[in-house]
């Protein structure tokens, strides 16, 4: 079974720019969710989807943006890229509503110049 | 809210030695789990163990497992016969069972193994 898969691996962008990154949960997984982690930060949950829509989203301003397919796939999209958005971004997909356990992809490294 | 608290940034051990990794977290739910995950330099994230709050046996995995104290909500990882493939940073994670998936994680603590 694939696990969860996160395109682009390494990504530069530049300020002002936006990006969309991708992450393909595992076969049959019906939650995605996107986090940030940062040196200073830590990891900081940004949105879950379930089923197409947004259950829950962290505290992160509406440069961010997010989106679930029917199939499961889920995009997330920054605007108006800052320095300080500059992060390793991880998604993780989960099967059920109980949360037992999320599985992490590999994550992709924004760097933002 | 969900708190999660790593008190020790950074650990080492030697080599075929324990090692326990300390957490603590606050929460006012009843119903929740609790999870270690290793990230290595890889960067991916792996889940170690699980344990489920309403569950009063610690969970063990091979060389790992957890000492979980719910009343004084602390969740500790040992590691018995540490590798140097143990070498990672670890996180302790809070996730409450019901509701929207979003793991609140602690600041991690990164642990090398001597040889």
């Amino acid at each position: 079974k694939a696990g969860v898969t996160q395109t682009p691996r390494y990504l530069i962008k530049t300020r002002g720019q936006q990006v969309t990154l991708s992450c393909s949960p595992i076969s049959g997984h019906r939650s995605v969710s996107w986090y940030q982690q940062t040196p200073g930060q830590g990891l900081q949950f940004l949105f879950e989807y379930f089923s197409e829509t947004q259950r829950n989203k962290g505290n992160f301003p509406g440069r961010f943006s997010g989106r679930q397919f029917s199939n499961s796939r889920s995009e997330m999209n920054v605007s108006t890229l800052e320095l300080g958005d500059s992060a390793l971004y991880l998604c993780a997909s989960s099967w059920n509503l109980m949360n037992t356990e999320a599985f992490f992809g590999q994550g992709t490294r924004l760097t933002v110049v | 809210a969900q708190t999660v608290t790593q008190s020790q940034p950074e650990m080492s051990v030697q080599e075929a030695e324990t090692v326990t990794l300390s957490c603590t977290y606050d929460t006012s739910e009843s119903d929740y789990y609790l999870f270690w995950y290793k990230q290595p330099p890889s960067r991916q994230m792996i889940l170690v163990i699980r344990q489920e709050a309403y569950k009063q046996q610690n969970a063990t995995e091979n060389r790992f497992s957890v000492n979980f104290q719910k009343a004084a909500k602390s969740f500790s990882l040992k590691i018995s016969d540490s590798q140097l493939g143990d070498a990672a940073m670890y996180f302790c994670a809070l996730n409450i069972i019901q509701g929207a998936q979003k793991l609140v994680f602690g600041q991690g603590t990164r642990l090398t193994i001597n040889p």
